[in-house]
């Protein structure tokens, strides 16, 4: 069956680093793109970027554009955030969720991940 | 971007009881493909989100048919015929024809 499962999350400074992994298994993760979704506490859902299959294209919603980068290793089935110069409005559950879309311009998110918390102290 | 507007915020059921939620978005969801990407999310406390309903009605995987789906355009339904206890809950719409993807604020289900 489909499993992500998300790591890397906890406490960090404002300002500093954080990388996110998110560990896929049960399905051919280089046919798939792949997203990362985030969850303020007690807050609505809010996107923050996708990868397409291969890593040849990725978009970013404008609250992240210029400080995360998403990533993935195909070999690892492994997909990645990588999130610099944290601010205290990035704390939140992020998730992990994969996309079925095989039209590049549009999401088919079909399975999610448990998520982990980011806690950004200032 | 597409702003998603969800109603209502909070949605008191008796069990065995239908249930409805509204979504319009601030611009036709229609792809040039012919198709809608018009999803609804169910989270239930303390748990990530699953998809319900992809592309205005189609169930997703193991979703019982008392969900279902319906709309067109810029307006958009959710109904649980009779509500369960397990079905407690926020649901969220979300769009997902062009990037950014965007959600709905979240309706709350609970039960009287």
């Amino acid at each position: 069956q489909v499993q992500l499962v998300e790591s890397g999350g906890g406490v960090v400074q404002s300002g500093r680093s954080l990388r996110l992994s998110c560990a896929a298994s049960g399905f051919t993760f280089s046919s798939y793109g792949m997203h990362w979704v985030r969850q303020a506490p007690g807050k609505g859902l809010e996107w923050v970027a996708v990868i397409w299959y291969d890593g040849s294209n990725k978009y970013y919603a404008d609250s992240v554009k210029g400080r995360f980068t998403i990533s993935r290793d195909n070999s690892k089935n492994t997909l990645y955030l990588q999130m610099n110069s944290l601010r205290a409005e990035d704390t939140a559950v992020y998730y992990c969720a994969r996309d079925q879309a095989v039209i590049l311009e549009v999401a088919e998110v079909d399975y999610w991940g448990q998520g982990t918390l980011v806690s950004v102290s200032s | 971007d597409i702003v998603m507007t969800q109603t209502p915020l909070s949605s008191p059921v008796t069990l065995g009881q239908p249930a409805s939620i509204s979504c319009r978005s601030s611009q036709s969801l229609v792809h040039s493909d012919g198709n809608t990407y018009l999803n609804w999310l169910q989270q239930r406390p303390g748990q990530p989100p699953r998809l319900l309903i992809y592309k205005i009605s189609n169930r997703f995987s193991g979703v019982p048919d008392r969900f279902s789906g319906s709309g067109a355009g810029t307006d958009f339904t959710l109904k649980i015929s009779r509500v369960e206890a397990e079905d407690v809950g926020v649901y969220y719409c979300m769009q997902a024809t062009q990037f950014p993807l965007t959600f709905g604020g979240g309706t709350k289900v609970e039960i009287k």
